[in-house]
Order: C-alpha cells, then structure tokens, then sequence
C-alpha cells in the first residue's frame, strides 16, 4: 500500500518555538506538497516541491519554510511559530507530469500555538 | 480573482437517495480536474478526476460532469450510503509557467451527512 507519513498528528507548541514537520513517502515520487486545512477555507498550499532541493511557494507561504534533501522526504519548517499557525497542516506527495495531478496524502499534524 | 470550489458548505441526503456535490471554478483554461474524499481524521483521497476533453466520467457509484461553458463541475454518487458521510473537495491542476511544476489547488469543501 503507498503511504505518507506525517511525524507527528499532534503538536502543542509555544509563540516564537521554532517547529518541525517531517512527511515521508514510499512512492518515489518527484513532486511533495505542504497544504494547511481551517475550517470554511479548504486546502490552501503553503509550499511544494518538484525535485530534490527545489521549492515553490504556494498561495500562503509566509511564516514558513521547507526542506527536501532527500526525494522521500519533505520538512515544512516553522521558524517563530504563532498562534494563527495553529491548524492541520497536510503533506501529500504526487508524479511529476501534466494531467497526473493525483495527490496522495498523510493523515495530517495538528499544531496548536499557544 | 481566481476561485476554484463555491460550494455550498453542507448537504444532507437520506439513506438510498442520490447526491450531487457541486464546484464552480474561473479559471477557464483549467484542463484538469479532481474530487476528494476527506473522512473524519484521514487526509484526503481520491475519488475521481476529469479532463477538459471530457464532459462526464464514471466511477462505481459516483460521476462526474463537467460543463465548461458555464464552468462548473459536479459529483454525483448514487445510492448514497452511510460511509459516504465524509468532506468532498473538488481541485484544479495549475501550472506554474516558469517551472511547468504541477500543484492542486483546491476548493473550500462541502460537508455531506447521510441520514440512515
């Protein structure tokens, strides 16, 4: 069975920590995404990556960062976490390629700053 | 601006009875398309996508219709069941023109409830 797996699916952190977000896939997929879920505002992609080491942001991307070192791996990284950071935060991960655009994701990290 | 998903937040349908899921999009070159399934603590899953060469697809169960004049998309799954209590997303594949990198982006949701 594919799998993503999210480190954590639940996080309690304080203001100004800085936080950690690993995702991991088995799929040897080229293209790994980091989208955040609130209530009535759906999915919104804060970064994605299509290769090793390249990055693009997504439609919200301040107060975040990433990390893909590795293909399998993909780390959003918080560096001051606040407190409208608190949300779910879903990594997926998807083939390269127009018209493949199926993601498969993790079962979330739910962060709460405090 | 560009919107993908004015869904209506909620739907809820009787045991049996079909439903129809739908998402309005702006973006007029948009050429593919997607539903989500999300159940209660899972991330997202895949129910069906659609081309823009296309106006209907067929899955077990579910269809989806596109009408790109109006832009719109629906999903239809018939003989809705209980296990099909979950939030549907529809997605729209954009391309970013510098990199030809491929992401969903996607709508706001709608919660569909079955009612035994």
């Amino acid at each position: 069975d594919v799998k993503v797996t999210q480190s954590s699916r639940y996080l309690v952190k304080r203001t100004g920590e800085k936080v950690f977000l690993e995702c991991v896939q088995d799929m040897d997929h080229e293209n790994m995404f980091w989208y955040r879920q609130d209530p009535g505002l759906g999915l919104r992609l804060i970064y994605f990556s299509y290769d090793v080491k390249m990055k693009e942001k997504g439609d919200i991307p301040e107060g975040y960062s990433v990390s893909r070192e590795k293909k399998e791996r993909f780390s959003l990284i918080l560096e001051s976490a606040s407190t409208n950071q608190t949300s779910m935060y879903l990594c997926a991960s998807g083939e390269a390629g127009r018209l493949t655009g199926e993601l498969f994701f993790g079962e979330g990290s739910r962060l709460t700053v405090l | 601006g560009e919107s993908v998903g004015l869904h209506l937040p909620t739907l809820s349908v009787q045991e049996g009875d079909n439903s129809i899921i739908n998402c309005a999009y702006s973006n007029s070159a948009s050429d593919y398309f997607i539903w989500y399934k999300q159940e209660s603590g899972k991330g997202p899953q895949f129910i069906i996508d659609i081309r823009s060469n296309m106006d209907k697809r067929q899955g077990q169960r579910v269809t989806v219709l596109l009408n790109k004049t109006v832009k719109h998309l629906s999903l239809q799954i018939a003989a809705t069941q209980p296990g099909d209590s979950a939030v549907y997303f529809c997605a729209e594949q954009r391309t970013l023109e510098t990199t030809g990198a491929n992401n969903l982006f996607f709508g706001t949701g709608t919660r569909l409830t079955v009612i035994p």
